[in-house]
C-alpha cells in the first residue's frame, strides 16, 4: 500500500538555524513526491516536487528537498529558518496504485514547524 | 493566471442537512480533486473529476457526491450531514497527467452542529 510518514509531529528551530522536516514514503513504481505548506485557516501552498532528475530539488521560499531512493526519504530542508516559516508542512506522494490513473495524493499527518526568534 | 477559488469560505450546518461546496479550477487545468482535512490530520482524498465524470474515489460513502461542469469548475455535495463531516474541504486542480502538480484552493471550513 502507498503511504507517507512524517515521524515528527513538531519541529522547533531557532531563527537563522538550518531546518529539516522528515518524510519517508512507500510506493510501487516511481514516486512523485510533493511538499506543501499550510498556514492557519488556509489551504495548501505548493513548495516543491520531485518527479525525476536531480535528487536535490529546489522550491519556493528558499526550501529544498533531498530525494533518497535507497532510504525512501524526501526530507525538506532550509539553510536558514525564518520566523515566518512557522506553519504546518505536509509531505505527499502520488498514488500509482489506482487502476483508474486517478493520480490522487496521499498525505502524511503533517509536521508543525515552529521557528523561534 | 487565476488560481483555485472555493466558496463559501465558512459555513455551519445542522446534522442531517445537505451542503454544496463550489470550486473554480485554475486556468488550463481540466482535472479537479476534492480532499477532506479533519482537524489535526492530513488531507484525505474524496474523489476526482475529469471530463465531467468521476475518475476515482476514496473511502467515502455515497452521500458524498460531486459534479464537474464544462468549464472544469466543480461541486461537492454532502447529504445527511454527520458531526464527523466537520472539516476543511479542499479542492485541487491539475492537468490530466498531474505532471505539474496540484493547485489547491484555500478551502471551505464546514462545521456540523
Amino acid at each position: 500500500a502507498q503511504s507517507v510518514a512524517q515521524p515528527e509531529d513538531q519541529v522547533k528551530v531557532a531563527e537563522g538555524n538550518p531546518l529539516t522536516v522528515k518524510c519517508t514514503y512507500s510506493v510501487s513504481g516511481n514516486p512523485y513526491l510533493f511538499w506543501y505548506v499550510q498556514y492557519p485557516n488556509r489551504g495548501l501552498q505548493f513548495l516543491l516536487k520531485y518527479i525525476t532528475g536531480d535528487n536535490l530539488v529546489k522550491g519556493s521560499y528558499g526550501f529544498e528537498a533531498e530525494f533518497n531512493k535507497s532510504q525512501t526519504s524526501f526530507h525538506l530542508k532550509k539553510p536558514s529558518a525564518l520566523v515566518s516559516d512557522s506553519a504546518l508542512y505536509f509531505c505527499a506522494v502520488r498514488d500509482w496504485a489506482s487502476s483508474s490513473n486517478t493520480g490522487k495524493l496521499i498525505f502524511g499527518q503533517g509536521t508543525t514547524l515552529q521557528v523561534k526568534p | 493566471e487565476t488560481g483555485v477559488t472555493q466558496s463559501p469560505t465558512h459555513l455551519i450546518k445542522t446534522r442531517g442537512q445537505q451542503v454544496t461546496l463550489r470550486c473554480s479550477s485554475q486556468s488550463g487545468h481540466n482535472t479537479v480533486s476534492w480532499y477532506q482535512q479533519a482537524l489535526g490530520q492530513g488531507p484525505q482524498f474524496i474523489f476526482q473529476y475529469y471530463r465531467e465524470e468521476e475518475n476515482g474515489r476514496g473511502n467515502f460513502p455515497p452521500r458524498f457526491s460531486g459534479l464537474q461542469f464544462p468549464n472544469y469548475s466543480s461541486e461537492l455535495n454532502v447529504n445527511a450531514l454527520e458531526l464527523d463531516d466537520s472539516a476543511l474541504y479542499l479542492c485541487a486542480s491539475s492537468t490530466r497527467d498531474n505532471y505539474y502538480g496540484y493547485t489547491f484552493g484555500s478551502g471551505t471550513r464546514l462545521t456540523v452542529v
